[in-house]
């Protein structure tokens, strides 16, 4: 296992688009998160996911924002109408065990939105 | 609610000599959970250093050591015998009594040659 994989690395997009990202935790890991990061900001959260559910949702995440992880494995992050303040690096991060050592981040996705 | 503050924007280094970042919290969880995670510019956040509310000693991991002050709420990185790799972002980082993580805004480290 080589850790959390994020795709794409780098996505641009127009204003109005649509765009999804995937995240692919460790495969034993249980729990998945996913965080927001602006220019010169420390990462944000999301929302995260036990298995398939989704236990909590940040305010951030409008809803324009949703999220799945639907048989608990890889999960993916869809932005619908997307516009220039949703530009930010999107970090995936994975845990077995609630806390402690667990937190293993993705290299992210970047988002620019023209 | 919990807050991390990090009052360092940057940092420069002569290589060889330690450094020591700055980390201050706040929370009103009885039990918390600290983290210090690198950054470099390929964008992965790297996990360096855990220190859990009720441990008494200060963790060290190899040349990281977190010098951790309950009292005056304090969680500082030192890193012993600086690197040039060792130039990166540096992030402090809390949990609560929920799953998420809370970041500082970040110290920018660069190691002088």
């Amino acid at each position: 296992d080589t850790g959390v994989s994020q795709n794409p690395r780098h996505k641009i997009t127009k204003r109005g688009q649509n765009v999804t990202f995937r995240c692919d935790p460790i495969s034993e890991h249980n729990r998945l998160y996913w965080y927001r990061q602006t220019l010169g900001q420390g990462p944000e959260f999301l929302t995260y996911f036990q298995n398939e559910a989704q236990l909590e949702k940040s305010r951030l995440l409008s809803d324009r924002f949703s999220a799945e992880r639907p048989k608990g494995s890889f999960s993916t992050l869809e932005i619908q109408r997307t516009e220039q303040g949703d530009s930010a690096m999107y970090l995936c991060a994975s845990s077995l065990v609630p806390g402690f050592y667990g937190y293993t981040f993705g290299s992210g996705t970047r988002l620019t939105v023209v | 609610a919990q807050k991390i503050t990090q009052t360092q924007p940057g940092m420069f280094v002569q290589e060889k000599e330690a450094v020591t970042l700055d980390c201050t919290y706040d929370t009103s969880d009885p039990s918390y959970g600290l983290f210090w995670y690198k950054q470099p510019s390929s964008g992965e956040m790297i996990f360096l250093i855990y220190q859990g509310s009720y441990d008494q000693q200060n963790a060290t991991e190899g040349r990281y050591s977190l010098n951790f002050q309950k009292a005056r709420k304090s969680a500082n990185l030192v890193i012993s015998a600086s690197q040039l790799g060792d130039s990166a972002m540096y992030f402090c980082a809390m949990r609560g009594g929920n799953e998420k993580l809370t970041f500082g805004t970040g110290t920018r480290l660069t190691i002088i040659p």
